[in-house]
């Protein structure tokens, strides 16, 4: 399978515990996005990576939101100390450089993150 | 900063009748993509839009750019029971950025068969 994967699929955590999730991209996108959806809303905007630098952070995103992607690959997402508001369906996107600047994007199935 | 407002949120709809989606942007938007979410799935590209008063056909689908490019539209002719999820609009996010993405709330297709 070829397309953006992202571990692990469901996550049920206890408030106030750290939760990690996975993204691995399509391999030639250099594009790493992501993005947060919540029932009944649209994805909403995070972070987006180009290569392994962090180019932008939603101001949306609390301290506690941090994201990375050491090599340029994989990227990880850890939300320390959950809260239930962070319940939410955690999507990952990449995009390629070839073309329009205005890239589609190529969607993960998603983390669904439940906090109690 | 910049809001994509769709609708309608949702719409029922007998097989074999239309659809239409419609999406407005409080600023001019450089381009429009539409992307369709199946039930428990994830998000999937359908089109971008760049050229003001742009249509563009897939299908049964026909997309639409404004001439103003502030608005868009998805338009379903004679609808299916595969056309069922939630359809979003997006455009490019404000404050210079042009890859990521803000996305309308979506409009939810539903078909009886």
């Amino acid at each position: 399978d070829t397309g953006v994967s992202q571990n692990p699929r469901h996550k049920i955590t206890k408030r106030g515990q750290n939760v990690t999730f996975r993204c691995d991209p399509i391999s030639e996108h250099n594009r790493l996005y992501w993005y947060r959806q919540t029932l009944g809303q649209g994805p909403e905007f995070l972070t987006y990576f180009q290569n392994e630098a962090q180019l932008e952070k939603s101001r949306l995103l609390s301290d506690r939101f941090s994201a990375e992607r050491p090599k340029g690959s994989f990227s990880t997402l850890e939300i320390q100390r959950t809260e239930q508001g962070d319940s939410a369906m955690y999507l990952c996107a990449s995009s390629s450089p070839s073309g329009s600047s205005y890239n589609e994007q190529f969607f993960g199935p998603g983390t669904r993150l439940t906090v109690l | 900063g910049q809001q994509v407002m769709q609708i309608p949120q949702y719409q029922h709809v007998q097989e074999g009748e239309d659809f239409t989606t419609y999406c407005n942007s409080s600023t001019t938007l450089s381009n429009i993509q539409w992307y369709k979410q199946r039930p428990g799935g994830h998000p999937v590209f359908l089109i971008q839009l760049v050229k003001s008063g742009e249509v563009k056909k897939q299908k049964r689908l026909t997309f639409q750019f404004g001439e103003a490019k502030k608005n868009s539209s998805l338009h379903i002719t004679a609808t299916q029971t595969t056309d069922v999820g939630t359809y979003f609009c997006a455009g490019p996010g404000s404050g210079g950025s042009n890859y990521k993405l803000t996305f309308g709330k979506g409009t939810l297709l539903t078909v009886n068969p």
